[in-house]
């Protein structure tokens, strides 16, 4: 199974400020198709996951611009530029190259 | 607008067979790309991917579970039924089902969830 391990996994930001969640997997996420299946997802309190961005930089539908990905390989960032108080939640990794598809443990973004 | 809920039984006793129904709205599980999953969440912890069923009939499972875990489609009902035999105390999680496209190979709409607890 391919293992993503997130850093960090409690994130205290102030509002305003940016935030920076790492992502490495223990293999390559690159597809035999050409594309690498690296997504983040969100969870708020209480709500079921929601897609934020998909193969690694492309936001979801509706996703706000302050939400960016990046990355390559096995090491993938998801930033975002100004925290809100609506980003509170735990932020995953996910790898769909493989099966199993498999998450990362979680990163619980707060506010200071 | 896609929408998908889960349902099943809480509680479960040990041992007992626990069957998850996942009814959706706004696509068709016969469209090329068109997937659907079942990902669980134990208390506070991190998702779980469990299995995915795709329009072609392909099936994947997770290789922990593969051999308690049974996933059918009835299309015409627009649901996907997840079977778990032999359910343990460690399986009480938050199960969600989920829609998954081609285009991205993620899972886009997510139902709500139902918690299943484990429990003699």
């Amino acid at each position: 199974d391919i293992v993503m391990t997130q850093t960090p996994l409690s994130s205290p930001v102030t509002l305003g400020q940016p935030a920076s969640i790492s992502c490495r997997s223990s293999q390559s996420l690159v597809h035999s198709d050409g594309n690498t299946y690296l997504s983040w997802l969100q969870q708020r309190p209480g709500q079921p996951p929601r897609l934020l961005i998909y193969k690694i930089s492309n936001r979801f539908s509706g996703v706000p611009d302050r939400f960016s990905g990046s990355g390559a390989g096995t090491d993938f960032t998801l930033k975002i530029s100004r925290v809100e108080a609506e980003d509170v939640g735990v932020y995953y990794c996910m790898q769909a190259t493989q099966f199993p598809w498999t998450f990362g443990q979680g990163t619980k973004v707060e506010i200071k | 607008q896609i929408t998908l809920k889960e349902s099943g039984p809480t509680p479960v006793k040990p041992t007992q067979t626990l069957t998850l129904t996942c009814t959706f709205s706004g696509f068709s599980l016969s469209t090329y790309g068109v997937g659907v999953g079942w990902i669980r969440q134990p208390p506070g912890k991190a998702l779980e991917w469990l299995a995915l069923t795709y329009w072609n009939g392909d099936k994947r499972y997770s290789p922990s579970l593969t051999s308690r875990l049974t996933i059918t489609t009835d299309t015409s009902k627009n649901q996907v039924v997840l079977t778990m035999t032999n359910m343990d105390p460690v399986d009480t999680a938050t199960y969600y089902c989920a829609h998954r496209l081609s285009t991205w190979n993620s899972f886009d709409y997510w139902g709500q969830g139902t918690l299943v607890a484990v429990s003699s």
